[in-house]
């Protein structure tokens, strides 16, 4: 059963830039959730959407935003890039439908804002 | 907004040594779940605790659950290399599904 997939691992943008990252969930999964992590904050929860809906959504500013399609793949994006941007962008998955389920993480879209 | 805790934030040891890494936060969760996260990857669950005074082993790692199910514990026994890694806990509030993350415990165990 393949995992979690996030495109690009590397991405490398500039004060002012927009972004997009990418999310395909396990098969089957309905809820991806996208987390930050930086190693002064460590992970720290952006948003969840399940059944292409918004479930849950993270303390961040409205710079930040995603979405959910049909067949589940998520989208970041985080548009007018700042300096402090810069972090590993995690996505997980799981089927969504008890709250005890297991997060399946995906490996990670490292962004570096020069 | 809830908070969870993790202490130590470092742990450096040496193998064949114990250790036992602390969650702590002043919200009663639902659950709560352990990952390991290893450099270059993404958290792998390791257990899910449910039940308040709940005690789960997995090899030589045994996870508690506080009775209020506002704390936890994670114990090591004679710790190894491959037990390196980044020991993240997370509460789960059933009510909306949502987790919180602790900030994690970095461990090293050196050979």
């Amino acid at each position: 059963k393949a995992g979690v997939t996030q495109t690009p691992r590397y991405l490398i943008k500039t004060r002012g830039q927009q972004v997009t990252l990418s999310c395909s969930p396990i098969s089957g999964h309905r809820s991806v959730s996208w987390y930050q992590q930086t190693p002064g904050q460590g992970l720290q929860f952006l948003f969840e959407y399940f059944s292409e809906t918004q479930r849950n959504k993270g303390n961040f500013p409205g710079r930040f935003s995603g979405r959910q399609f049909s067949n589940s793949r998520s989208e970041m994006n985080v548009s007018t890039l700042e300096l402090g941007d810069s972090a590993l962008y995690l996505c997980a998955s799981s089927p969504g439908d008890s709250y005890n389920q297991p997060q399946h993480f995906g490996d990670g879209t490292r962004l570096s804002i020069l | 907004t809830q908070l969870l805790e993790q202490s130590p934030q470092f742990l450096s040891i040496q193998e064949g040594e114990n250790l036992t890494v602390y969650c702590n936060s002043s919200s009663v969760f639902s659950s709560l779940q352990w990952y390991r996260q290893e450099p270059g990857e993404g958290p792998v669950l390791l257990v899910t605790v449910v039940t308040g005074g709940e005690v789960k082993k997995l090899k030589r790692l045994t996870f508690q659950f506080g009775d209020a199910r506002k704390d936890s514990s994670l114990h090591i026994t004679a710790a190894q290399p491959g037990d390196t890694g980044l020991y993240l806990c997370a509460g789960i509030d059933a009510s909306n599904y949502k987790l919180t993350f602790g900030k994690g415990t970095l461990l090293t165990v050196n050979p």
